[in-house]
Formats: structure tokens, C-alpha cells, sequence
């Protein structure tokens, strides 16, 4: 079975600040890796994703995240955040050869950019 | 491009009413996945599917059928509503399923009194 880990449920940042959203995950296969984007009211949308390759993956708006097996995590991080950012992100796992629509989703993290 | 649909946005039910949460999408995707969000907890998965006239249970089925009939609808049946069916409900779908984008509709959010 596969479970994710956001170890944040807040997190409160100034704008134009670094901000780094941390996930780990377990599983014992290897597993594809997602974060998602949720603004208010509205429904999910993929920021990015490791699928294989190179463990530093960059999506939209500026994030991107590593892959790091060893620790088994897939922070995402961001260097200078905007009020835009405001909202609560995802992080999700799917196992590599496994059953069709096992997404597993963490709990989220909220974030809030203030001025 | 309307991508993934979902109706109604709003709802509130009374107890052991029923209804059907409705879905559809325009990009021929051949799976479509419904998820429950409840605060602090995340997404669960209801029901998926990965074509037409096929459908597997998620992680939190009890309450809730599905059928795929075409494969740009996904219904959601709840009976017998009850107060724990509270939730925000999202459809998805994905081309090829677990290694691709999911898309998802906008949510309905149900209240069940």
C-alpha cells in the first residue's frame, strides 16, 4: 500500500519569499510522483510530475520539486512566491504498474502569500 | 474547450434522499475517476473507470454507485443520503491513467441534513 506524508498544513510566507512544501511518501514499489494545485472554489490542476529521468522537475508558474528516493520525499519548492500562490497544494502518488486510478493524495498544504 | 463538467455546483439533501451527481467530458478520455474532499483529509477516491461499461471500486465506495454507459459520462448515484456524504465532490479524468495528467471539474458541494 502507498501513503503520503505533506508534513505541513499550513504554511504562512511573506511575498516575494522562498517557500518550500515538503511531502514525503512510503510505498514498497516504485511509484510515479504528482503535486497538485487547488485555488479557491475551484477543482485540481497539475503543477507537475516525475515520471523518471531526472530527479529535479520543473512545472508551471515557477515551481518545481525533487525527487529524492533515498528519503523517499518530493518537496516542492518555489524561489520568490507571489499573492497569486495563495492556495492549497497537493502532493500525490501512484504506484508504477498498479491498478488504473490509484492516485493516492496527501492531506494538503494551505498556503497563504501575504503582502 | 470545456474539459471536465460537472452539475449541479451546489446541493443540499435530506436525509435518505437520493441523487445523481452528473459528469462529462470532451476530451475522449478513456478514464474517469470520482474523488470526495473533506477538510484537512485530502482526496479520496470513490469509483473509477477505465472505459465505457466498466467500473472499479476506490478506497470509500459504501453509499455510492456508478455507470459508465458513453464515454464522456460518469454518474455518481448517492442513496439513502446521509450526513457523513457531506463532502466536496470532484470528477477526473486522464487519457491513459495512473502515469497522466488528471483534469478536474470545478466540484459540487453536497450538504446532507
Amino acid at each position: 500500500a502507498q501513503s503520503v506524508t505533506q508534513l505541513d498544513s499550513q504554511v504562512p510566507v511573506f511575498e516575494e519569499a522562498p517557500v518550500e512544501l515538503r511531502c514525503n511518501y512510503s510505498s514498497s514499489v516504485s511509484v510515479y510522483l504528482f503535486w497538485y494545485v487547488q485555488y479557491p472554489n475551484q477543482g485540481l490542476q497539475l503543477l507537475l510530475k516525475y515520471l523518471s529521468g531526472s530527479t529535479l522537475v520543473k512545472g508551471i508558474n515557477g515551481f518545481e520539486a525533487e525527487f529524492n528516493k533515498s528519503q523517499t520525499s518530493f518537496h516542492l519548492r518555489k524561489p520568490s512566491v507571489h499573492i497569486s500562490d495563495t492556495a492549497e497544494y497537493f502532493c500525490a502518488v501512484s504506484p508504477r504498474g498498479g491498478s488504473q486510478g490509484n492516485l493516492i493524495f496527501g492531506k494538503g498544504t494551505k498556503l497563504s502569500v501575504k503582502p | 474547450n470545456a474539459g471536465v463538467t460537472q452539475t449541479p455546483k451546489f446541493r443540499i439533501l435530506k436525509i435518505g434522499q437520493s441523487m445523481t451527481l452528473q459528469c462529462t467530458q470532451d476530451m475522449n478520455h478513456n478514464y474517469m475517476y470520482w474523488y470526495r474532499q473533506d477538510p484537512g483529509m485530502g482526496l479520496k477516491l470513490i469509483y473509477y473507470s477505465v472505459g465505457a461499461g466498466i467500473t472499479d471500486k476506490g478506497e470509500v465506495p459504501n453509499g455510492y454507485n456508478v455507470s459508465r454507459s458513453t464515454t464522456e459520462d460518469f454518474p455518481l448515484r448517492l442513496e439513502l443520503a446521509a450526513p457523513s456524504q457531506t463532502s466536496v465532490y470532484f470528477c477526473a479524468s486522464s487519457y491513459l491513467g495512473q502515469n497522466t495528467e488528471a483534469f478536474f471539474g470545478q466540484g459540487t458541494r453536497l450538504t446532507v441534513v
